[in-house]
C-alpha cells in the first residue's frame, strides 16, 4: 500500500524567508509519480510539479525548487524568498504506474502562513 | 481551455435528503476522478472513470453513493439518504492518460454540509 507522510502540520514564516516543506513516501512499486499541489483558501487544488521515479534530477522553477531523493524516499519542496501569496495548504501526493488507475494518495498537507 | 468546473460550489442539505454534484472535465481528458476531502485531511480517492467506464471504486464509496459519466463527458456524483458524516469537500479531477505522463487537474470542489 502507498503512504505519504507530511510530518509538519503548520509552518509560519516572515516574508522573504526560505521555507522547506517535507514529504516522505512509501510504495512497493519501482515506478511511480510524485506530485505537489497547492490549495489556497479558495479550495481549488493547483498542480505545481510532477516527478517520475526514474528521474532524480532536482528541479527549480522560479522561487520554487524540489529535491527528490530515492534513497530516503523523500520529495521535499523549498520556497525561496517566501511571499504572502504563498500562504496556502501544500499537499504531497503519490501515484503508482502499475495498473490502469493512477489515483493519487495524498499526505495530510502542510499549512504555510507567510506573514508580511 | 476553461479547466475543470464543478457545480454547485456549495450545498447545504438536511440529513436523509439526496444530493447530486456535477463535474465538467477539461475537454479531451479521458479520465475523471472523484475525491473527498474532510477538514484537516488530504483528499481521498473515491472512484474514477476512463471515458464512460467506471473502473474502480474505493471502499469509502458506500452503497449510498453512485457516480456516472454518460458518453464520457461530464460526470455526476449522487449521494442518497445523506448523513452528517458525508459533510466534506467533494473534488473532481481530470487527466489524459498518455504513455508516461498523467497529471490530474482539479476543479474548485463542491462543499457539502449535511445538517
Amino acid at each position: 500500500a502507498q503512504k505519504v507522510t507530511q510530518a509538519q502540520t503548520e509552518i509560519s514564516v516572515v516574508e522573504k524567508e526560505d521555507v522547506t516543506l517535507d514529504c516522505v513516501y512509501e510504495t512497493r512499486d519501482t515506478t511511480y509519480y510524485l506530485f505537489w499541489y497547492k490549495q489556497p483558501p479558495s479550495g481549488e487544488l493547483v498542480f505545481l510539479i510532477r516527478r517520475n521515479s526514474f528521474d532524480e534530477q532536482n528541479e527549480i522553477s522560479g522561487r520554487y525548487s524540489w529535491n527528490f531523493q530515492k534513497s530516503t524516499s523523500s520529495f521535499n519542496f523549498t520556497i525561496t524568498a517566501s511571499q504572502v501569496v504563498d500562504s496556502a495548504v501544500y499537499f504531497c501526493a503519490l501515484s503508482e504506474l502499475t495498473g490502469a488507475n493512477s489515483k493519487l494518495t495524498f499526505g495530510k498537507g502542510i499549512t504555510l502562513s507567510v506573514r508580511p | 481551455d476553461t479547466g475543470v468546473s464543478q457545480n454547485p460550489r456549495h450545498k447545504i442539505t438536511k440529513r436523509g435528503q439526496n444530493v447530486t454534484f456535477r463535474c465538467d472535465p477539461i475537454s479531451e481528458h479521458n479520465r475523471l476522478y472523484w475525491y473527498r476531502q474532510t477538514l484537516g485531511q488530504g483528499p481521498e480517492f473515491l472512484t474514477y472513470f476512463q471515458n464512460e467506464a467506471q473502473l474502480e471504486k474505493s471502499r469509502l464509496l458506500s452503497d449510498r453513493f453512485s457516480a456516472e459519466r454518460p458518453k464520457g463527458s461530464f460526470s455526476t456524483l449522487e449521494i442518497q439518504r445523506t448523513e452528517q458524516g458525508d459533510s466534506a469537500m467533494y473534488l473532481c479531477a481530470s487527466s489524459y492518460s498518455g504513455v508516461w505522463e498523467e497529471t490530474q487537474y482539479f476543479g474548485p470542489g463542491t462543499r457539502l454540509l449535511v445538517l
